[in-house]
Parts: C-alpha cells; structure tokens; sequence
C-alpha cells in the first residue's frame, strides 16, 4: 500500500491548458503539503496544510491552487500552465506541523508543458 | 537566497569505505536538520535527522554530525553500499517549513 500516493506520474499538456494534480495519503496525518522540483534541482516547498487549513503559501503565482476536500487528500490545480511550470511536483504529508516530523513524500509528477 | 547549501553535486566512493556527505547552512533559527535519500523517478524518502540541541545522531550504518558554530552539517555512511547509490537532500526545518539543498548524487563504486 503506497502511504502517499499522487496522479498522474507523466503528465505532458501544452500551454495554456488547465490541469490537476491529485494526492492522497494512508497514513492519518494532519498535514498535507506540495513541493515542487525545478530544472536547477532545488525542492522548494509551494503549500502546506494542516487538518485542511492552509498554512504555507509561498511566492507561488495564483494560477496554482491548491484544494483539500479532507485532510487525506491535497490537490493540485494549474490554470493556463506555462512552459516554467514543467517541473517534478512532490506531493507530501507528516504527522504534525512542528518541528522535527517526518516528512513521507509520493513519488512525484513529471510535469511537461509545450 | 539559498539557506541550505550542498556544494558538491556529486561524489563517487569505493564500496566499503565511508561517504561523507557535507551541508552548509545560513539561518541560525533552523531548529531540526534532516537528510533524504532519493532514487530515480521516486520521491525523497526520510534517512535521519538530528535535534539542534545535540551534535550527533546514529541509526545503523547513518550518523549525522551538526557543528552550529560552523553551520555545518554532514551524513557520514560506514561502510558504504551499491544500495546508497543516490541523491541525498540535506534539509533544514523552521516554522513549519522545510526547506531542501540542491542535493549530492553519491556514486558507490565496485
């Protein structure tokens, strides 16, 4: 059983298209976050949420936006995607907010905008 | 701004002999240090991390050393394995927010 689980894997789409990234986790944590991998390899956290309470949202253009139904479940809206946007988004979640949690992350989705 | 550092971007090592993976970090306030394991086409999954209250922590063949006056940390792994052949992520945990380096690919040579 895969604890966090994301869909889909591969996505390419071409610019200007609305597209959805779902997550879910198994384990009953309380927060839910999204990361994302840009072409420099960085991980760079995008929003986190806690019981579906929004907590963390970084310098990420309103196109992203993130909706959680239920605190297993945190996904990931794009409008009008953008060729900057084709990255490997992380979708991940941990027990509590504080200090110190493991972080469990899915396997990621290879995000290809043309 | 990069407050967690990984100035190597790959290392290789002979199977047997220690890895010694370095992160350098710029914010005082970060109050929990964590190292990832990544493979390809997976997500990082957890290794070990270490309280900034303390300087070492052990978990098998996995110690993390944190010198805070140097802001520095490191994931030692003895002996090394064909299996640690990955990326490692050195990350730093304050208010809620994790934030990652660039990551090491470690290459474990035969």
């Amino acid at each position: 059983d895969t604890a966090v689980s994301q869909t889909p894997k591969y996505l390419v789409t071409q610019m200007g298209n609305d597209k959805s990234i779902k997550c879910e986790q198994n384990l009953g944590h309380d927060t839910m976050y999204w990361y994302k991998q840009d072409s420099k390899k960085f991980l760079k956290i995008m929003f986190s949420y806690n019981n579906k309470e929004l907590i963390i949202n970084e310098t990420v253009p309103n196109r992203f936006s993130p909706k959680s139904p239920d605190k297993a479940h945190l996904n990931l809206h794009i409008n009008s995607l953008e060729l900057g946007d084709s990255a490997v988004y992380f979708c991940a979640s941990s027990q509590r907010r504080y200090s110190g949690n493991t972080i469990y992350f899915g396997e990621g989705s290879w995000l290809t905008v043309v | 701004d990069q407050q967690v550092k990984q100035n190597s971007p790959s290392l290789s090592v002979q199977e047997g002999r220690i890895s010694i993976l370095n992160c350098d970090y710029t914010n005082s306030m970060f109050d929990y240090f964590l190292w990832y394991k990544k493979y390809p086409a997976e997500g990082p999954t957890f290794l070990i991390s270490i309280s900034s209250i303390k300087d070492k922590n052990e978990d098998g063949r996995f110690t993390v050393f944190l010198n805070k006056s140097a802001k520095h940390l490191s994931l030692h792994i003895v002996p090394s394995q064909p299996g640690d052949s990955a990326v490692y992520f050195c990350a730093a945990d304050r208010d809620d927010k994790i934030i990652f380096g660039k990551g090491t690919r470690l290459h474990i040579l035969p």
